[in-house]
């Protein structure tokens, strides 16, 4: 049984540019949140998608965004990249109504 | 919102001591509490979680965190540490009813000395 899998697994994109993350949940999962890690700190919320929709969101810019697909697979985009924006990007998904995620490994994301 | 400290950013224990991460939380309810681990360039593992009950939740490991309301807090603990704990470690609280609105402290580094 798969757990979530997440791509690319590094990725390395100029200021200005987009980019476009990808994840796939758990078998049986149908919601997905995405998290940005930077590095020494605790991972911070994003939004997540439920039903195609984005339920919640954090305190991120409207240059993230996201979407959802009917197979509960998930995008995380990001459009005009700042250096900033370099981070470990964590994808968790879980069932809806129920305790705990389940987290993939990340997208290591590099703005030059 | 709910949030989380972790105290202390980093840690250096000898392998076979004991161990305690602290956390503590900010939450108007009961909340849900996890601790997550994160060994470098890797994802997060879940090590337990508490969300009702016994107040001393075992987790994988031997690791084990004992929740405490009248002091907010969520440590983890471990009787003797292995040189393969090292590691980083989150302490996560999530709301009640709202499974996608998990918050994580700052982490906590620990490092196992021989």
């Amino acid at each position: 049984d798969a757990g979530v899998t997440q791509s690319p697994t590094h990725l390395i994109k100029t200021r200005g540019q987009q980019v476009t993350l990808r994840c796939s949940p758990k078998s049986g999962h149908d919601t997905v949140s995405w998290y940005q890690q930077a590095l020494g700190q605790g991972p911070q919320f994003i939004f997540q998608y439920y039903e195609e929709e984005e339920r919640q969101r954090g305190n991120f810019p409207d240059r993230f965004s996201g979407h959802q697909f009917p197979n509960y697979s998930s995008e995380l985009n990001v459009n005009a990249l700042l250096l900033g924006d370099s981070a470990l990007y964590l994808c968790a998904s879980s069932l809806q109504g129920a305790e705990g995620y389940t987290f993939g490994s990340g997208t290591r994301l590099t703005v030059v | 919102a709910q949030s989380v400290t972790q105290p202390d950013i980093h840690i250096t224990v000898s392998e076979g001591a004991s161990l305690e991460l602290r956390c503590n939380y900010s939450y108007g309810a009961t909340p849900y509490l996890f601790w997550y681990v994160q060994s470098p360039g890797q994802g997060l593992q879940l090590l337990l979680k508490y969300f009702s009950g016994d107040t001393l939740v075992q987790g994988i490991k031997g690791f084990e965190a004992e929740f405490k309301r009248s002091q907010s807090s969520f440590n983890l603990r471990k009787p003797s540490v292995h040189w393969s704990d090292a590691a980083e470690y989150f302490c996560a609280v999530g709301a009640r009813g709202n499974n996608n609105d998990m918050r994580f402290g700052a982490g906590t580094r620990l490092t196992v000395k021989p």
